[in-house]
C-alpha cells in the first residue's frame, strides 16, 4: 500500500492567482498521477508525473495551466495557474500499487472567486 | 459514448435491502476492473477488483462479462454505511473512471 500526504486540503483563492498543490509518498513510485473531479462528476486524469522528465498530459489540458513538478520518486507538485471560477473543483494526486490498487491524496478543495 | 457508464443514480434503499450497480465499458482492449467506493468529500478507495470468474467479498459481489464489456456490483443486505458513491473503474493503460453511482441507505 501507499500512503499519500496531500495538501492543502482546501483553499479559496482570488481569480487570476496559482496555487501549487503538493504531494508527499511513503515510498518511491515510478509514476504518479493527477486527477481533477468536478462538482458532481467523476475523476478525469490531468496528467501524469515522471520523475526525471516532463510530464505527459491528456487531451485538454496544457503545461502552461497546469505546470507539474517531479523532483524525486516520493514527491510532485501541481500548479493551477491563472486561476478562473471554472477551475473550482477537487483535486487529487494518486499513485498505482504495481498497476492494480490506485492510491489517492486526501485531495485539494479549490474554490476560486 | 462515454468510455465507462454507470447507472445514474441515485439509489436510495432501505437497511437490508439488496442493490444491484451496473457499469458498461467501450475499450474491449480494457485489462482490468475495479469498482470503488467515495465518502463524501473524501478520496476514492478500493472496494474490490472485478474477475471474469467473479468474485466475492463478504456481502458485496462483482461480476465482469467481457463478451458484453458489462461489469456489476451487487450488495446484499445493505447497511446505513454503504451509503457513498460508487466508481466503476476501467485500466486500458490508464485508469477511466465512471461517473459514478451514488447509494444512500435509508434506517
Amino acid at each position: 500500500s501507499a500512503v499519500i500526504s496531500q495538501k492543502p486540503s482546501r483553499d479559496i483563492c482570488q481569480r487570476g492567482t496559482s496555487l501549487t498543490i503538493q504531494c508527499q509518498v511513503d515510498s518511491q513510485v515510478t509514476m504518479m498521477f493527477w486527477y481533477r473531479q468536478q462538482p458532481g462528476q467523476s475523476l478525469t486524469l490531468i496528467a501524469t508525473a515522471n520523475q526525471g522528465s516532463e510530464a505527459t498530459y491528456e487531451s485538454g489540458f496544457v503545461i502552461d495551466k497546469f505546470p507539474i513538478s517531479r523532483p524525486n520518486l516520493t514527491f510532485s507538485t501541481l500548479t493551477v495557474s491563472n486561476m478562473s471560477p471554472e477551475d473550482s473543483s477537487i483535486y487529487l494526486c494518486s499513485v498505482d500499487s504495481g498497476g492494480t490498487e490506485a492510491f489517492f491524496g486526501q485531495g485539494t478543495r479549490l474554490t476560486v472567486v | 459514448r462515454k468510455e465507462v457508464e454507470q447507472d445514474p443514480g441515485p439509489f436510495n434503499v432501505p437497511e437490508g435491502a439488496t442493490v444491484a450497480f451496473n457499469c458498461t465499458y467501450s475499450n474491449s482492449a480494457s485489462q482490468s476492473f475495479f469498482w470503488y467506493r467515495q465518502d463524501c468529500r473524501k478520496e476514492p478507495k478500493l472496494l474490490m477488483s472485478v474477475y471474469s470468474s467473479g468474485n466475492e467479498d463478504g456481502r458485496f459481489t462483482a461480476q465482469l462479462n467481457r463478451a458484453s464489456q458489462y461489469i456489476s456490483l451487487l450488495i446484499r443486505d445493505s447497511k446505513l454505511s454503504d451509503s457513498a458513491t460508487y466508481l466503476c473503474v476501467v485500466r486500458g493503460g490508464k485508469l477511466i473512471f465512471g461517473q459514478g453511482t451514488e447509494l444512500s441507505v435509508k434506517p
